[in-house]
């Protein structure tokens, strides 16, 4: 079985913090993503990465950055934190090899103060 | 703009009706169509479509893809609470995945 780890669950993190996002994935994807799902808004995405060290904006990049410094690890990095950035924040992974079906993480629940 | 779009956006039955959830898309380079089922964490993956008119099933659910309708719908019959999820579908167009609102189904005992 695909299994997409997210370090953290729940999160609560001041205005103007600096927040770190990790994902890993244990099959060897190459293609990874982070979505943020808000109620109403469906999964919307932030960044993806079709292999290491290569990454593309997705839908809403602004206010955030990622890292794939190795295949398995996908970090999604917000610079300074903001209250409309209390979200779900989902990562997956998925590979053309397995017919691109999407994997996803638990969820990392953050919220902004 | 590629989109697609679930209805109905929420739905609430009893304990053993059958439902039928639908997604509709406008796409410039179709691939396939997937359905997920997501309870309080993250989605779980039920279906890929790629071929018109060949149903998937897998217990009480099934789905079907009608590219000429641009549409797929899932089916649930006799549902149970278990199934009270929100139910998100997602086409594959030109490389990316492009993901509907979701349904949110609630099953009263």
């Amino acid at each position: 079985d695909v299994k997409v780890t997210q370090s953290s669950r729940y999160l609560v993190k001041r205005t103007g913090e600096k927040v770190f996002l990790e994902c890993v994935q244990d099959m060897d994807h190459e293609n990874m993503f982070w979505y943020r799902q808000d109620p109403g808004l469906g999964l919307r995405l932030i960044y993806f990465s079709y292999d290491v060290k290569m990454k593309e904006k997705g839908d809403i990049p602004e206010g955030y950055s990622v890292s794939r410094e190795k295949k398995e690890r996908f970090s999604l990095i917000l610079e300074s934190a903001s209250t409309n950035q209390t979200s779900m924040y989902l990562c997956a992974s998925s590979s053309a090899f397995s017919g691109n079906t999407i994997y996803f993480g638990e969820g990392s629940w953050l919220t902004v103060v | 703009e590629d989109k697609v779009v679930q209805s109905p956006l929420s739905l609430v039955v009893h304990e053993g009706d059958t439902v039928t959830l639908n997604c509709s898309y406008e796409v410039t380079n179709f691939r396939s169509l997937l359905w997920y089922k997501q309870e309080k964490k993250a989605p779980t993956f039920l279906f890929m479509l790629t071929s018109s008119g060949i149903e998937k099933k897998s217990g009480r659910l099934s789905s079907i893809l009608d590219k000429k309708e641009l549409s797929s719908i899932l089916n649930i019959t006799a549902t149970q609470t278990g199934d009270s999820a929100i139910y998100l579908c997602a086409v594959y167009s030109n490389y990316q995945l492009i993901w509907g609102a979701g349904t949110k189904l609630i099953i009263k005992p």
